[in-house]
């Protein structure tokens, strides 16, 4: 089975400063991973997502996250946030065969202070 | 916008009713997912259809269930409600057309029980 660790409940952030949102990730067996917002009172939104490939990948709205294997780990990263950033945001894990469903942690809450 | 669309937006109900809850996939998807995310949570995977055919079940009990059409919209029932059942329903969509391991989320549906 796999799990998923977000490693802190709410950052709040200043305005243009930059931000990581922490996730770390447990599976024995080879995963996907994705970052889904989720702005109030909607549904979630993908930000980006890694199958293969380059580690490093960047998604929407100037954020990328870099996967690293050896840590189990997928941090997003934005270097200037605005306000319209604030958000919950979400790091999920999928195993990488079959129809297997999405893994969610319990999500970071973003908020930008101007 | 992900062309998934769910239906009712908000609904309320009392304990002991029955719900059905609708959601139209986006084109070219022939598998649907339903989570349910409590408020302040992540979301929590209750049943997957694929082609029609239950295709994997979280930790749901029995009087959660569903149906995938031919057009592979589909329904999520819930009998005899509780009051814990108060949460956003999201349903997520994927397919070959956009690879099979994304899944594109609707707006959510957000029942509250009584």
């Amino acid at each position: 089975a796999q799990s998923v660790t977000q490693l802190d409940s709410q950052v709040p952030v200043f305005e243009e400063a930059p931000v990581e949102l922490r996730c770390n990730y447990s599976s024995s067996v080879s995963v996907y991973l994705f970052w889904y917002v989720q702005y109030p009172n909607q549904g979630l939104q993908l930000l980006l997502k890694y199958l293969s490939g380059s580690t490093l990948v960047k998604g929407i709205n100037g954020f990328e996250a870099e996967f690293n294997k050896s840590q189990t780990s997928f941090h997003l990263r934005k270097p200037s946030v605005h306000i319209s950033d604030t958000a919950e945001y979400f790091c999920a894990v999928i195993r990488n065969s079959g129809n297997t469903p999405l893994v969610f942690g319990k999500g970071t809450r973003l908020s930008v202070i101007a | 916008e992900t062309g998934v669309t769910q239906s009712p937006t908000h609904l309320i109900k009392t304990r002991g009713q029955q719900v059905t809850l609708r959601c139209s996939s986006q084109s070219g998807h022939n598998t649907v997912s339903w989570y349910q995310q409590a408020l302040g949570q992540g979301p929590q995977f209750i049943f997957q259809y694929y082609r029609e055919e239950e295709n994997g079940r979280g930790n749901f009990p029995p009087r959660f269930s569903g149906l995938q059409f031919p057009n592979y919209s589909s329904e999520l029932n819930v009998n005899a409600l509780e009051l814990d059942d108060s949460a956003l329903y999201l349903c997520a969509s994927s397919g070959t057309s956009g690879g099979q391991e994304t899944q594109y989320f609707g707006p959510g549906t957000r029942l509250l029980v009584l």
